[in-house]
């Protein structure tokens, strides 16, 4: 089946400070990978993507890659910020795009 | 362009009751998904619409109904509510497969 496991949180950081937020996934054929991002009383948001092994998406100074051989996307920013403090979810939809598979999220914050 | 927007914001039912819940979605977005978000499920696909049709459907009891009008406006529907169906609901829309999902802000069920 089609599944999706994300470290535990929370996570707390400093400002400055690396963030790694870890993704891996179980799929059949070949999904596309997502992090979403979801602020305090609000909707998810799609912070970035990649649609194929190999590709990096990018946004905001956060990045992901998608690593087909071990099945991992982990989210990474060089420096978090006080606004970067949010609930982050990783997801996958099969190639046909019908349906989204979410990790359990992983609550970020950062303090000044 | 608005964004997705759901109503009410804030419901609480008692056991035993039914709910609906209404999603209307981004102007020219066919696709409507509804997701439901617990602490310990994570996020969870219930069904998506497109074109008043049911497209498909995650792993939920017969409880859990939807609908979508010809203006692709969707409405949610739990029966019989328990204490378990207290949950963020999140509805998402698309153009249609393979575009990016925009999510609501959510309606907060609780299940007394």
């Amino acid at each position: 089946g089609n599944s999706v496991t994300q470290m535990e949180g929370p996570v707390t950081l400093s400002e400055e400070a690396f963030l790694t937020i870890n993704c891996t996934y179980t799929a059949t054929g070949y999904p596309s990978l997502f992090w979403y991002v979801q602020y305090p009383g609000e909707g998810l948001q799609l912070l970035l993507k990649a649609t194929k092994a190999d590709d990096k998406g990018s946004n905001k100074g956060f990045e992901a890659t998608y690593r087909k051989e071990t099945t991992s996307f982990h989210l990474e920013k060089g420096s978090v910020q006080v606004s970067d403090s949010a609930v982050y979810f990783c997801a996958l939809s099969r190639d046909t795009g019908n349906q989204f598979y979410f990790g359990t999220g992983t609550s970020l914050t950062v303090i000044p | 362009k608005a964004g997705v927007t759901q109503t009410p914001r804030y419901l609480i039912k008692t056991r035993g009751q039914q709910v609906t819940l209404s999603c209307s979605p981004i102007s020219g977005h066919r696709s409507v998904s509804w997701y439901q978000q617990t602490p310990g499920q994570g996020l969870q696909f219930l069904f998506e619409y497109f074109s008043e049709t049911q497209r498909n459907k995650g792993n939920f009891p017969g409880r859990f109904s939807g609908r979508q009008f010809s203006n692709s406006r969707s409405e949610m529907n739990v029966s019989t509510l328990e204490l378990g169906d207290s949950a963020l609901y999140l509805c998402a829309s698309r153009r249609d497969q393979n575009y990016e999902q925009y999510f609501g802000p959510g309606t907060r069920l609780t299940v007394t």
